[in-house]
């Protein structure tokens, strides 16, 4: 079963490139969590939105609920951007009580970003 | 601010052997979660806490048992460690179980089954 898709699952940059990593879901959600592991590292949180747009510096996401889709953009990408950026949902109430996954959480496989100068 | 600390970082043993992950939070969170990343298969829940002095299976618990020590702590054992079992291993921390709060995660630790 993969209720939660990435794509795509590896992707090659030039610096100063606009990227787009996608995420869609076939649960009910009640938010869904962008998240990014750099080699050798841990995991760290980079938005959490239930609706519409937020950004942060040259990062941006978006969310359709109605599509059960998210985008996660990278403006101006840079080398430090290199990456694998891990798309989670977290189940709402309905999906959880009629057999949802344990925990609350499901993940994607994650997106493995390499961005060359 | 430590947010979510794990121990040891690295670890190789042997098959049969046993031992302990440790983890601990500072951010006064009901819920721990442990995980493990393979290759491929992204993250997967192990076991997981929703508050202090409840722990319930994940998605892979097989070969696994967890201690909720108390709000702080939450360590994963292996019993008897088998290759299968390399991987690397996340804790994870957050506010309430059933809400839209962000799971913050530790470094992780790799471990090496042989």
């Amino acid at each position: 079963k993969n209720e939660v898709e990435q794509s795509p699952q590896n992707l090659t940059a030039q610096e100063g490139e606009f990227i787009t990593i996608n995420c869609s879901y076939s649960v009910g959600i009640s938010a869904l969590h962008w998240l990014q592991q750099h080699p050798g590292g841990g995991i760290v949180s980079l938005f959490m939105l239930s609706s519409g747009k937020k950004k942060h510096g040259r990062l941006i996401a978006t969310i359709n609920i109605q599509e059960k889709h998210s985008s996660l953009h990278i403006t101006a990408s840079h080398p430090r951007d290199s990456a694998v950026y891990i798309c989670a949902v977290i189940l709402n109430l309905w999906t959880l009580n009629y057999g949802g996954s344990q925990g609350n959480l499901i993940f994607g496989k994650g997106t493995k970003l390499s961005v060359k100068p | 601010n430590a947010g979510v600390t794990q121990t040891p970082k690295f670890q190789v043993l042997k098959t049969g052997q046993s031992m302990t992950l440790q983890c601990a939070q500072d951010m006064n969170h009901n819920s721990m979660y442990w995980y493990r990343q393979d290759p491929g298969m992204g993250l997967r829940l192990i076991y997981y806490s929703a508050s202090e002095g409840t722990t319930d299976k994940g998605e892979v618990p097989n070969g696994y048992n967890v201690s909720r020590l108390n709000k702080r702590e939450f360590s994963l054992r292996l019993e008897s460690a088998a290759p299968s079992q390399t991987s690397v291993y996340f804790c994870a921390s957050r506010g309430v179980i059933n809400s839209n709060q962000p799971q913050h995660f530790g470094d992780g630790t790799r471990l090496s089954i042989l």
